[in-house]
């Protein structure tokens, strides 16, 4: 999988928009980027996944630049129950024995 | 609720007994992990099975010993573990379609405490 970096932790205010970055400036053309998320305690939740084109579901935005090599996760009203770690994962769609691999992700500490 | 279920949520071992963790997952899918996750650590990918065979191994010592007799469940077998060991376990299950995995689904984990 290609490295990505993610602030350690962010804050955001109950209500507001998070906006979660990430860098994957190694991505290969075949690689999609996933983000998922762990709250406290429990096993990591899908969230959304992208290749080029932005996308939106009932959870969040994801946003990716041109070039690919950064990405956005926005979580448009946040709140208290988001408080998670937020994790970025670049990996292909299909790649025999590719695993999902996890780095530090951002801890996002939503406050009321 | 996720799909996949693992039982106990929370279980406190001393580093003489054998205990096992349970994961059952009822999604259909063909292919079922061991993750551990320690304080302050990324998780940790420890077995890979699919189609009930092991397909990954990540140097994991030989006193957890997973077993997978058939595709809905997957178990690991502890014993002699050290304090080190403690952490959070989590299984995950993922479908297998021409050589991608798809639709990773995480249960909610065994908090194993080693004594």
């Amino acid at each position: 999988d290609a490295k990505t970096t993610q602030p350690p932790s962010m804050d955001c205010a109950e209500g507001r928009a998070a906006n979660l970055p990430c860098n994957h400036s190694t991505i290969s053309g075949n690689e999609y980027v996933y983000w998922y998320r762990q709250i406290h305690s429990q096993g990591p939740q899908y969230i959304i996944h992208g290749l080029k084109n932005n996308e939106t579901n009932e959870m969040a935005s994801l946003i990716i630049t041109e070039d690919r090599k950064s990405s956005t996760l926005i979580l448009p009203h946040a709140t208290l129950r988001d408080t998670a770690v937020y994790y970025c994962i670049v990996r292909p769609r299909n790649n025999a024995g590719n695993m999902l691999t996890f780095g530090g992700g951002t801890r996002l500490m939503v406050k009321p | 609720e996720t799909g996949v279920t693992q039982t106990p949520r929370h279980l406190v071992m001393g580093m003489t007994n054998k205990k096992s963790l349970k994961c059952e997952q009822h999604l259909g899918h063909n292919a079922m992990y061991w993750y551990k996750q320690s304080a302050k650590k990324p998780l940790e990918l420890m077995f890979v099975y699919n189609f009930k065979e092991q397909t990954e191994n990540n140097s994991v010592p030989s006193r957890f010993s997973p077993e997978c007799p058939n595709s809905s469940h997957l178990f690991l077998h502890l014993h002699t573990l050290q304090p080190e060991d403690s952490a959070l376990y989590l299984c995950a299950s993922s479908q297998e379609v021409a050589g991608g995995y798809y639709g990773y689904t995480f249960g909610s984990g065994t908090r194993l405490t080693v004594v």
